[in-house]
């Protein structure tokens, strides 16, 4: 079955460091990806999101993440982090069931100390 | 352009009572779907549908019906709320093509006592 693992439930960084959000995911065909945030009592925004191509993407915000195949991994990064990045961040998988069905990890609640 | 707007925000049920969540959207996307967010549990199908008068039952459909009567309108129906029901709920929209990705609402927090 598809599913998508967030192994990090919080992660606290300081202002200005590099942030790394870990994500795998199983499913059998060529993945559709992507990455959501969620800020405080508001729904979720597209970060970035992965069909084809160039293994590394970019998003708003200064978000990129790579997708690497071999290990069902779709990692989210960002060089510097600032003070309102702090959210809650979801990977999705998107897939050709039940119309077209983005399945979710379970998030991963970024803190930001200054 | 608003988007997807749901109402209301906040929803106070006691057990047994039904509701109504509301979703619009104003993009003429064909695909809408509902979800329901626990933490740790990231965000779950409820119901989804692919076209107007066109509905069908995602993952966790149990309590909850859909009508899709227009382009625009997919509501959420609650027939008899249960505690288990408290959660987050949002509404997406998309066009299909995963190229354009999902827009969501806002979401509505229903808390069910």
């Amino acid at each position: 079955a598809q599913s998508v693992t967030q192994p990090d439930i919080h992660i606290t960084v300081s202002e200005g460091a590099s942030l790394e959000l870990r994500c795998n995911y199983s499913y059998g065909a060529t993945p559709y990806l992507f990455w959501y945030v969620q800020s405080p009592g508001q729904g979720l925004q597209l970060l970035l999101k992965y069909f084809s191509g160039d293994t590394l993407v970019q998003g708003i915000k200064g978000f990129e993440a790579e997708f690497k195949r071999s290990q069902s991994s779709f990692n989210l990064r960002k060089p510097s982090v600032h003070w309102s990045d702090a959210a809650e961040y979801f990977c999705a998988v998107g897939i050709m069931e039940y119309g077209n069905k983005l399945v979710f990890g379970a998030g991963t609640i970024l803190r930001v100390k200054s | 352009n608003a988007g997807v707007t749901q109402t209301p925000k906040f929803q106070v049920l006691k057990t047994g009572q039904s509701m109504t969540l509301q979703c619009a959207q104003d993009m003429n996307h064909e695909y809408m779907s509902w979800y329901r967010q626990d933490p740790g549990m990231g965000l779950r199908l409820i119901h989804y549908s692919v076209g107007a008068g066109i509905t069908d039952q995602g993952e966790v459909p149990n309590g909850y019906n859909v009508s899709r009567s227009t382009t625009e309108d997919f509501p959420l129906r609650l027939l008899s709320a249960a505690p288990s029901q408290t959660s987050v709920y949002f509404c997406a929209s998309s066009t299909g093509i995963w190229a354009n990705g999902y827009t969501f609402g806002s979401g509505t927090r229903l808390t069910v006592v």
